[in-house]
């Protein structure tokens, strides 16, 4: 199966610092297709999940574009430009390209 | 507006059964694979089914292949889960997803003890 790895696990952050988040796999994302099923969720406390970025970059509707997505490959990065309160929670990558899907381990992000 | 609600959950013994369901609306659900995830208290997030539009094609990770079934009314626009033989480790909030993760439902709780 595949294993994705996200570091830091936990990352404290004050209002309007940028931060970044890493998934590593431990298998190449690329699928035959030409598509990297990779994808990033934000669990707010207390609430689902919800879709931040899809396909490594594709910014999903809604979604304030101070989130981005990079990378290929095994290694991805999610990165917030300027993180505000609403961001706090944990985050998730998860990879649609190898059956079983797998999720990282996640990301807490909180407030220093 | 899309909507994914669950229900069905509660306590239950081990080695017993329990049917998830999860009512779909605001988009066309046939369109759609879907899948269910789980989350253990304090955990992280566990996939557990995915199902094809048409219902013909199943994918379960090795952690409960054999005891889980997903399936699928698109004429219902309702999903699934029917678990058996539960086991204590598949004590967990259950979600309904939407096959490409950009809509969840609110989750429902399974709480498998004795």
């Amino acid at each position: 199966d595949v294993v994705l790895t996200q570091t830091p696990p936990t990352l404290s952050a004050t209002i309007g610092q940028s931060v970044s988040i890493s998934c590593r796999s431990s298998q190449s994302l690329l699928h035959s297709n030409g598509n990297t099923y990779l994808h990033w969720l934000l669990q707010r406390p207390g609430q689902s999940p919800q879709l931040l970025i899809y396909l490594v970059s594709r910014l999903e509707s809604g979604v304030p574009n101070r989130f981005s997505g990079s990378g290929s490959g095994t290694d991805f990065t999610l990165k917030i430009s300027g993180v505000e309160a609403e961001d706090l929670g944990v985050y998730y990558c998860v990879q649609g390209t190898h059956a079983p899907w797998t999720f990282g381990g996640g990301t807490k992000l909180e407030l220093k | 507006e899309v909507q994914l609600v669950e229900s069905g959950g509660g306590l239950v013994q081990p080695g017993r059964s329990l049917k998830l369901s999860c009512a779909a609306s605001g988009f066309t659900f046939s369109n759609y694979y879907m899948a269910w995830v789980r989350q253990a208290p304090k955990k992280g997030l566990e996939w557990v089914a995915t199902i094809s539009t048409s219902g013909s094609r199943t994918y379960y990770p090795d952690s409960v292949k054999g005891r889980f079934t997903i399936s699928r009314d698109n004429a219902k626009s309702s999903l699934y889960l029917q678990m058996n033989s539960l086991k204590s480790e598949d004590t967990a909030t259950y979600y309904c997803a939407r096959g490409h993760w950009d809509y969840w439902g609110q989750g429902v709780m399974v709480t498998v003890s004795s």
